[in-house]
Formats: C-alpha cells, sequence, structure tokens
C-alpha cells in the first residue's frame, strides 16, 4: 500500500533561515506527487506538485522540492523563510486509482524573528 | 473564479444528534472528494464523486455516513448519528484534471 512520511512533526527555525522539509513515499507505481499548506484558520492551499518532467520543482511564495525515484523523497525547500510561512504543511501522494491523496501527517513550521 | 466552498465552518452537535455538512466545488470540476482530519491524525480520504456517482467510497468509516452529489453540482455529506469520533475536520476538494483544489473545511466538534 501507498503511504507518506513526514519525518518531522515540528520545525522551528529563525527568520531568513533556510528550511527544509522531509518527505519520504512509498509506491511502486509511478506517482503523482503534492505539497500543500494550511496557514492559522485557512484551508489547504496547494503549494506546488510533481506529475512528471523535470525532477526540481517550483512553487508558490519561494518553494521548491525535488523529487528523488531512488531515495523516494520529495523534500520541500526554502532559501529563506519568513513569518509569514508559518503554517502546516502536508505532503501527498495519490493513490494508485487515482481516486485519493494519501497524506503525510503534516509538518508545523514555526519562524520567528 | 470562485474557489471550493464549504458550509458551516463550525458546527458543534450533541452525541447522537444529525448534521449535514454542504460542498460546492469549483465550477466544471467534475471529480469531488471529502477527507477527514481526526485531531492529531494525518488527512484521510472518505470519498470521491465522478460527475453524480461514486466512484471510490472506501474511505468511509460507517454506514453512519451518507454522501450525496445530486445532479453532479454540490454534494452533501450527512453523518447520523454522530458519534463522539466523529469530530474533526471535513474538507472537501474538487478537480479537473489532476490536481485537487481545497476548501476550508468545516469543523464538526460532537460534544
Amino acid at each position: 500500500a501507498q503511504s507518506v512520511t513526514q519525518l518531522d512533526s515540528q520545525v522551528p527555525v529563525f527568520e531568513e533561515a533556510p528550511v527544509e522539509l522531509r518527505c519520504n513515499y512509498s509506491s511502486s507505481v509511478s506517482v503523482y506527487l503534492f505539497w500543500y499548506v494550511q496557514y492559522p484558520n485557512q484551508g489547504l492551499q496547494l503549494l506546488l506538485k510533481y506529475l512528471s518532467g523535470s525532477t526540481l520543482v517550483k512553487g508558490i511564495n519561494g518553494f521548491e522540492a525535488e523529487f528523488n525515484k531512488s531515495q523516494t523523497s520529495f523534500h520541500l525547500r526554502k532559501p529563506s523563510v519568513h513569518i509569514s510561512d508559518t503554517a502546516e504543511y502536508f505532503c501527498a501522494v495519490e493513490n494508485q486509482a487515482g481516486t485519493a491523496l494519501i497524506f503525510g501527517k503534516g509538518t508545523t513550521l514555526s519562524v520567528s524573528s | 473564479e470562485a474557489g471550493v466552498t464549504q458550509f458551516p465552518s463550525h458546527s458543534v452537535i450533541e452525541k447522537g444528534q444529525t448534521v449535514t455538512l454542504r460542498c460546492d466545488p469549483i465550477s466544471g470540476h467534475d471529480n469531488l472528494y471529502w477527507y477527514r482530519r481526526v485531531m492529531g491524525k494525518e488527512i484521510k480520504f472518505l470519498l470521491h464523486f465522478v460527475k453524480e456517482s461514486k466512484q471510490d467510497e472506501s474511505g468511509m468509516p460507517n454506514n453512519r455516513f451518507l454522501a450525496e452529489r445530486t445532479g453532479g453540482t454540490y454534494s452533501t455529506l450527512k453523518v447520523q448519528p454522530a458519534e463522539l469520533e466523529d469530530s474533526g475536520v471535513y474538507f472537501c476538494a474538487s478537480s479537473g484534471l489532476d490536481t485537487q483544489y481545497f476548501g476550508p473545511g468545516t469543523r464538526l466538534t460532537v460534544l
């Protein structure tokens, strides 16, 4: 069965520091991978997605992620974070049937000054 | 373009009562999904509609949950009777081809 593991439940960083949120997936077939963000008191917003093609995917708000098939990873990175990036981030993989997303447990990014 | 909308944003009910959640997808999206996040757990898939047909309802927890999508537009998710473990945030999403867009969620509290 497919699954997603987000290795860190909480990541505290200082403003303007780089950050990497880790995501590993398990799947025996081609994967569609997604990162979503949930800001406080808001719904889920798509940050970026990998469907095919270039393994480096750029998203909104300066985030990017790299698909690594050999390591079954899809880590999210940002070179310099802002206070406004404080949110919960979810990694997800589409299931084999293409009918649903399978989510990780989420990583809470806390940016302080 | 309007996004996915959900109503109500919050609902507090007592155990044994009935609650109906509503989702309006993005106009033109044939695919509609329901997910749930119980506190402290991951977001879990409940079911998937293609137009008015249930494509996959493997995530529905039990027969107290009933989802409908009459006419292939908006969808409702009814919980009857509600139990304490039904508390959580219920998300709706819709998609055209390959990307699911989520609504803000309905926070359900069962006392």
